[in-house]
């Protein structure tokens, strides 16, 4: 079936930068742009930019300019977003999206402490 | 950036209601707009897009319209399942931004 399948959970450092994988299946993965969206604890959801797999173009909200690289991987259907230099501000579920905005993955959490 | 503004933050309200959720865009963003329902502990689901379209398998108690600037999302009878986290969201143009939501809770 059609499925974003997300890496696990990670603790980081503030400082250190975080990539999380977010594998296709159940689709033409080169048909679809994907999208990142991020949610803080008890938050709202917030958008961080968009990858298309075929070429790797990327549009990033302007707030990530800067720290975040989203990147894909044809031969596995899997698309990457790393952000870097990470704060206890970042600490949030982190979702890849296909476009249309469905499906969803199923999220990773992402903690940023010391 | 495109600003959307939700209301209300929460509204409480019994199985069987009729309810109403609002969403205002600081910009014109056409029909682009979609509505996503979140429960805890999951991600959201897309209910409606282009303001007025029902996903595959969303049951028909939801519809979207659009009057004038507003866009409202409408559950027609409210059942328990129903209870979650409501967010618009434009796509009008880049960055997509989202309503801060609306808790909707069992009165």
């Amino acid at each position: 079936q059609v499925q974003l399948v997300q890496s696990g959970a990670e603790v980081k450092k503030p400082g250190a930068s975080v990539k999380v994988s977010c594998k296709a299946s159940g689709f033409p993965f080169t048909t679809y742009f994907f999208h990142w969206v991020r949610q803080a604890p008890g938050q709202g959801l917030e958008w961080m930019g968009i990858i298309n797999p075929t070429d790797v173009t990327t549009t990033y909200a302007q707030k990530f300019q800067g720290r975040v690289t989203m990147t894909s991987d044809t031969s596995t259907t899997t698309v990457y977003m790393e952000l870097s230099n990470l704060t206890s501000e970042d600490t949030a579920v982190y979702y890849c999206v296909r476009a249309g905005f469905d499906p969803w993955g199923q999220g990773t959490l992402v903690t940023v402490s010391s | 950036d495109i600003q959307m503004t939700q209301s209300p933050s929460t509204l409480s309200a019994s199985v069987g209601a009729r309810v109403n959720i609002t969403c205002r865009a600081s910009q014109t963003i056409d029909t682009w707009l979609a509505w996503y329902q979140q429960k805890p502990g999951k991600a959201p689901k897309l209910l409606i897009y282009k303001t007025s379209y029902l996903e595959i398998g969303v049951p028909s108690r939801f519809s979207g319209s659009l009057s004038g600037t507003e866009f409202t999302l409408t559950i027609s009878s409210l059942q328990p399942d129903d209870f979650a986290i409501y967010y618009c969201q434009q796509y009008n143009s880049y960055p997509y931004t989202f309503g801060q939501g609306t808790r909707l809770e069992i009165k």
